[in-house]
């Protein structure tokens, strides 16, 4: 069976301070990968997808990156985090050809002070 | 990417059968149509997807008309671990977008 990865599972960090949030999937090769956000009360917001290793699609220009160093891993980083980067980050992974069924890890919640 | 229209919020009762409509009048011909359910705190859990006309599993139905321009999610009996917020969702390929989904709420 599959299994997604995400951690940390809380993180305080102050204002300008580097971010780097690991997600790992288990059990499927080639799965598409995605960033959310979710600020609180809100809804989720797509930040990045991978179709590959290497091949990242940002959605929205923010002080945020992500990186696909192998097939199974994605990595969301920041230089320097910003007050408006807090809230809840998930990741999420789905096979090709399975339209929008998606499976999202724990989270990640994120408190920038 | 076609964009989706819910109720915000709806309240139901323990055993009723709750049945949630999303609007999507841009929906193009290779879009499907996907409902999410979230708990606080946690992950959306993917519950049923659809192209056309009905889809059933064991947790809900998914109700299509041929037009395609509207889908009904329905949830049979339900109880107080219902109470969460369902999102309705079209694309293809996973390029989707989560609109702000509607809450429901079940009362005993």
């Amino acid at each position: 069976s599959q299994t997604i990865h995400q951690w940390p599972a809380t993180l305080v960090q102050p204002v300008g301070s580097p971010l780097s949030l690991e997600c790992t999937v288990e059990g499927t090769s080639n799965p598409n990968l995605y960033w959310y956000r979710q600020a609180a009360g809100r809804g989720l917001q797509l930040l990045f997808y991978s179709v590959g290793i290497g091949q990242i699609s940002s959605e929205v220009p923010q002080n945020l990156s992500a990186s696909r160093p192998q097939d199974r891993q994605f990595i969301l980083s920041s230089k320097k985090l910003l007050l408006s980067d807090s809230g809840f980050y998930l990741c999420a992974w789905s096979r090709l050809g399975a339209g929008n069924e998606q499976y999202f890890g724990p989270g990640t919640r994120l408190t920038v002070t | 990417l076609a964009k989706t229209t819910q109720p915000i919020s709806m309240d139901s009762y323990e055993g009723q059968e709750v049945n949630i409509t999303c609007s999507h009048n841009n929906i193009a011909t290779n879009d499907y149509i996907t409902w999410y359910q979230q708990f606080p705190s946690q992950g959306p859990r993917f519950i049923i997807q659809g192209y056309k006309t009905k889809v059933t599993n064991e947790v809900a139905s998914l109700f299509i008309p041929a037009d395609r321009k509207s889908s009904t999610l329905s949830l049979p009996r339900v109880s107080l671990s219902d109470t969460a917020v369902y999102y309705c969702l079209v694309g293809d390929r996973g390029e989707v977008r989560f609109g702000a989904g509607t809450r429901l709420t079940v009362k005993p």
